[in-house]
């Protein structure tokens, strides 16, 4: 049950994108489509930003978008904007049917 | 609206115990998964159990497997999470959420557990 891996920390200027990787292994990230998303504020509830590797849920900014290449999955956020500064997880589920989370990005709009 | 509230949290000693308690609203219960997720002081989300819909199938993170055990009620549309032999390292706010597809659609707002002596 490794984490999987992520960046500490990314920053853009408002306006510019920026993109963030989640690293795992065929058994988790590689091995299904089941790569998730969140964005969390201080002292807030996670918020579900991507499912299924690139599925936004209804309300979520199209600014955000998701892929993923072989153990790698992307969070690309376009036109960077204050609201966005944040911590950011990746999840997927693996072959053992347990969830992995990602250890966390914080991103910093400059 | 889908409201999950987390409740009994608190202060308890090192080899304690306590019983976490989360009441569901706004979906049918009873048609979904549900998950403990937590969040030790300033790190990151770390995956604790989870329970299918008809409570058929419980998993655990290897961290908490033997000394937690989760269950669900679903005629009172409440998702539990008995904790026991607690350690320090199990201090978090713990969060519950629904799962949809691969994903945790909607979480509760967290209930803190600390243990310390």
């Amino acid at each position: 049950q490794s984490a999987l891996t992520q960046p500490a920390s990314v920053s853009g200027s408002p306006g510019q994108s920026i993109t963030i990787s989640c690293t795992g292994t065929s058994s988790d990230v590689g091995g299904y489509d089941y790569v998730c998303w969140y964005q969390q504020h201080p002292g807030k509830a996670p918020k579900l930003m991507i499912y299924d590797v690139s599925n936004r849920p209804s309300g979520v900014s199209n600014r955000f978008s998701g892929s993923k290449s072989g153990n790698t999955a992307s969070l690309t956020i376009s036109g960077l904007q204050a609201e966005d500064e944040a911590d950011y997880y990746c999840s997927s589920y693996t072959s053992s049917s347990i969830v992995v989370f990602g250890g966390g990005t914080k991103l910093t709009v400059l | 609206e889908v409201q999950l509230v987390e409740s009994g949290g608190g202060l308890v000693k090192p080899g304690g115990s306590l019983r976490l308690s989360c009441a569901a609203s706004g979906f049918t219960f009873s048609s979904y998964s549900l998950n403990w997720v937590r969040q030790a002081p300033g790190k990151g989300l770390e995956w604790v159990s989870s329970i299918t819909n008809s409570g058929s199938y419980i998993y655990y993170a290897d961290s908490v497997k033997g000394r937690f055990t989760i269950s669900r009620d679903n005629a009172r549309n409440s998702l539990y999470l008995q904790m026991n032999s607690l350690r320090a390292e199990d201090t978090a706010v713990y969060y519950c959420a629904r799962r949809y597809s691969s994903s945790l659609d909607y979480w509760g707002q967290g209930t803190l557990v600390t243990v310390s002596s």
